[in-house]
């Protein structure tokens, strides 16, 4: 089956500082991944995917995500982290033969502090 | 705001009741999508609709169902309602033929079961 595993429930940086939230892989074939932000009360917002081509993939709001095979990683990252991008990520992968429905991890919430 | 369009925001019911949650698909999209988000659960994909067909099937209770009609919108009943049920309600759409790979998210439907 497809699926993603988020490690950390919660990252704490500080402002300014680099992220890096987690996600490991598990699937067969070639795997298509994503990273969501979900805000406080709201629906998922799509950040990047990796679907084929560069290892490093640029998104949304200056985030970023390496792709990693041999590690079956794909890690989300920001060299300067702001207060306003404190929310809760999802990782996640398409699953095969469903349509492009994607299988989420658990999510991990970031926190920046000032 | 992403164009998705998910009615009620908030629901309260009683157990063993039933209700009916509506999602109204981004203008061109025909593909609708059901998540529900719990705090042990996670993000979970229940079902997918393409231009009024089923297309795939996720983690959806035989309690539950769905259907998309022919204006596109879908609707997601829940019936013998139980406490494990409450959760928030997503319903996310894409164009359905062309693979951009994203989702495009409404807010959600809240539903608390008393």
């Amino acid at each position: 089956a497809q699926s993603v595993a988020q490690p950390e429930d919660q990252v704490n940086v500080a402002e300014g500082n680099p992220l890096t939230v987690k996600c490991t892989y598990s699937v067969s074939g070639n795997p298509y991944l994503f990273w969501y932000v979900q805000y406080p009360n709201r629906g998922l917002q799509f950040l990047l995917k990796y679907i084929t081509g560069d290892n490093l993939v640029k998104g949304s709001y200056g985030f970023e995500a390496e792709f990693n095979k041999s590690q079956t990683s794909f890690h989300l990252k920001k060299p300067s982290a702001l207060v306003s991008d404190s929310a809760l990520y999802f990782c996640a992968v398409r699953l095969s033969n469903s349509g492009y429905a994607l299988n989420f991890g658990k999510g991990t919430s970031l926190l920046v502090t000032p | 705001d992403s164009g998705v369009t998910q009615t009620p925001k908030h629901l309260i019911t009683a157990t063993g009741q039933r209700v009916t949650l509506r999602c109204s698909p981004r203008s061109g999209d025909l593909s609708v999508y059901w998540y529900q988000q719990s705090l042990d659960q996670g993000l979970q994909f229940l079902i997918q609709y393409y231009n009024g067909e089923e297309r795939a099937k996720g983690n959806i209770l035989e309690r539950f169902s769905a259907q998309q009609f022919p204006d596109l919108h879908s609707e997601l009943n829940l019936s013998s309602l139980e406490l494990g049920d409450s959760a928030l309600y997503f319903c996310a759409s894409t164009a359905g033929l062309v693979d951009t790979g994203e989702l495009f998210f409404g807010e959600g439907s809240r539903l608390t079961v008393l």
